[in-house]
C-alpha cells in the first residue's frame, strides 16, 4: 500500500509569495495533520483534519490556512512568506480521530525555502 | 502546561554497546506515547505506540517501556543502521490528533 504521498519534494520562494503545498494520506485514513519541522527541532502541530473539518490548530498566525478535500486529500496554504517560514512541512494521516488507533503516518515532507 | 523531554540530545555508541535513551513528560492526561525515528530530510517513521503505565513494546532491537512519568527506549546492540533522531511523542487527552514532539535524541552508531 501507498504510503502518505507529499508534492513538491522542494520549493524555493521569494518573501512575501505564497505556496500551496499537498498531501494524500494512506488509502482509506480520513484524517490528515500538518507540521512545521524548522531545523534540529521537532515538528510543531500546524493543522488537524478530519472528514473535511477543522478539528485543530496551532498557535501559527492565520497567514497559514489549510483545507481538506472529499477524497481526505489536503492542502496548506501560507501566505505573505517570512524567511522564517523556511522548514520541512510534514504531512501525517492517520486511521481515526478517536478510538484505538491514535497513531500518525508521516509523509516524507515538503522542503521549502524561502529567500 | 504539558512537557516533553528528551535526553541525551545526542548519543554516540559503537555497534554492538546497547544504551537507553529517555523521555520524560508532565501532563495533564495522557492518551497516548509514540516512538518515532526520523532520517535526516526524511518524515517521522513510526515506531511503537504505549497507552499505560507499565506497558512494553518490542521490535527488532529496539524495546519501548512507559511508567507514569518516562518512557524509555532501549537499544540492544545497536547496528550502523540504527543511527537516526529518536522522538519521543506525546498526544494528550484534551488535543485530540495533535502530536507533542519532544526535541529528540540523535544516535550514531559506528562500526
Amino acid at each position: 500500500d501507498a504510503g502518505v504521498t507529499q508534492s513538491p519534494t522542494h520549493l524555493i520562494k521569494t518573501r512575501g509569495q505564497q505556496v500551496t503545498l499537498r498531501c494524500s494520506p494512506i488509502s482509506g485514513h480520513k484524517s490528515v495533520s500538518w507540521y512545521q519541522q524548522v531545523l534540529g527541532q521537532g515538528p510543531q502541530f500546524i493543522f488537524q483534519y478530519y472528514e473535511k473539518e477543522e478539528r485543530g490548530r496551532g498557535n501559527f498566525p492565520d497567514r497559514f490556512s489549510a483545507r481538506q478535500f472529499p477524497n481526505y486529500s489536503s492542502e496548506l496554504n501560507v501566505n505573505a512568506l517570512l524567511l522564517g517560514d523556511s522548514a520541512l512541512y510534514l504531512c501525517a494521516s492517520s486511521l481515526l480521530l478517536a478510538g484505538a488507533s491514535y497513531e500518525q503516518y508521516f509523509g516524507p515532507g515538503t522542503r521549502l525555502t524561502v529567500t | 502546561e504539558d512537557q516533553v523531554t528528551q535526553s541525551p540530545e545526542a548519543l554516540r555508541l559503537q555497534e554492538g554497546e546497547s544504551s537507553s535513551l529517555n523521555c520524560s513528560y508532565t501532563v495533564s492526561g495522557l492518551r497516548g506515547l509514540f516512538w518515532y525515528r526520523q532520517d535526516p530530510g526524511k518524515g517521522p517513521e513510526f515506531l511503537f505506540t504505549l497507552y499505560s503505565a507499565g506497558e512494553e513494546k518490542e521490535k527488532e532491537r529496539l524495546k519501548a517501556t512507559l511508567t507514569k512519568k518516562e518512557s524509555f527506549l532501549h537499544i540492544t546492540a545497536p547496528k550502523p543502521e540504527d543511527s537516526a533522531t529518536y522522538l519521543c511523542v506525546l498526544m494528550t487527552t484534551d488535543s485530540w490528533g495533535k502530536l507533542q514532539f519532544g526535541a529528540g535524541t540523535q544516535v550514531v552508531v559506528t562500526p
